[in-house]
């Protein structure tokens, strides 16, 4: 079984640049969780899909970040323009849905490396 | 709303040696508690999770951990480690009242000297 893949591993772009990171989920997961590092700093939480719907988008930090994931498979998260406080490393999660205690289990992507300079 | 506490950033330690790594966070309901790891150049994976049950859990790789609840506390401990250790720890929480999404300690770089 795929794990959750991210692309690209590492971007590189200058300020006012738009970026686009992909995340693809395991097949099948409903829930799609965008977190995001920046250097020093711990995980933050982004957004959650389940499916094509934005559950929760509390952790964005402003307009300049758009995410979509159109059809509920695979999901982008454009940043427009980037800035230089928009570096970090992008992870991107996925666990299944239902009533169940698996829902809670998050499997992660080897993360987007993005360097605004 | 939900915060978690990692007491060190850094750890090295020589091969078995023992290994805790501190973790507290600030919730008054109902928690799930992670480790995750991530060794150099790899993804986040998950080490061990407590939902509920016996407060001791063990996970892959000979780790476990202990969930202290009057301590707000979820403690993660290996005996004896291996160079192959040397990694990130991550401890997370979640909460059904947040939706699921995670919320992370700081993070613990351990390095395993040889």
């Amino acid at each position: 079984e795929a794990g959750v893949t991210q692309f690209p591993s590492h971007s590189v772009i200058e300020k006012g640049q738009t970026v686009t990171l992909r995340c693809d989920p395991i097949s099948g997961h409903d829930n799609l969780y965008w977190y995001r590092r920046v250097m020093g700093k711990e995980i933050k939480f982004l957004l959650h899909f389940v499916k094509e719907s934005k559950q929760d988008e509390s952790g964005m930090p402003n307009n300049r970040f758009l995410a979509e994931r159109t059809g509920g498979t695979y999901s982008t998260l454009k940043v427009q323009p980037a800035e230089l406080e928009d570096s970090g490393v992008y992870f991107c999660a996925s666990s299944q849905d239902g009533a169940g205690l698996a829902k809670n289990i998050q499997y992660f992507g080897a993360g987007t490396r993005l360097s605004v300079l | 709303a939900q915060s978690v506490s990692q007491h060190n950033h850094h750890v090295i330690l020589s091969e078995a040696a023992s290994l805790e790594l501190g973790c507290n966070y600030s919730y008054g309901g109902t928690v799930n508690l992670f480790w995750y790891v991530q060794y150099p150049g790899q993804h986040l994976q998950l080490l061990l999770k407590y939902f509920s049950g016996d407060p001791l859990v063990k996970g892959i790789k000979g780790f476990e951990a202990e969930f202290i609840k009057s301590k707000f506390s979820f403690n993660l401990r290996k005996p004896s480690v291996q160079w192959s250790d040397t990694a990130e720890y991550f401890c997370a929480v979640n909460t059904k009242a947040a939706g699921n999404k995670l919320t992370f300690g700081g993070g613990t770089r351990v390095l395993v000297k040889p």
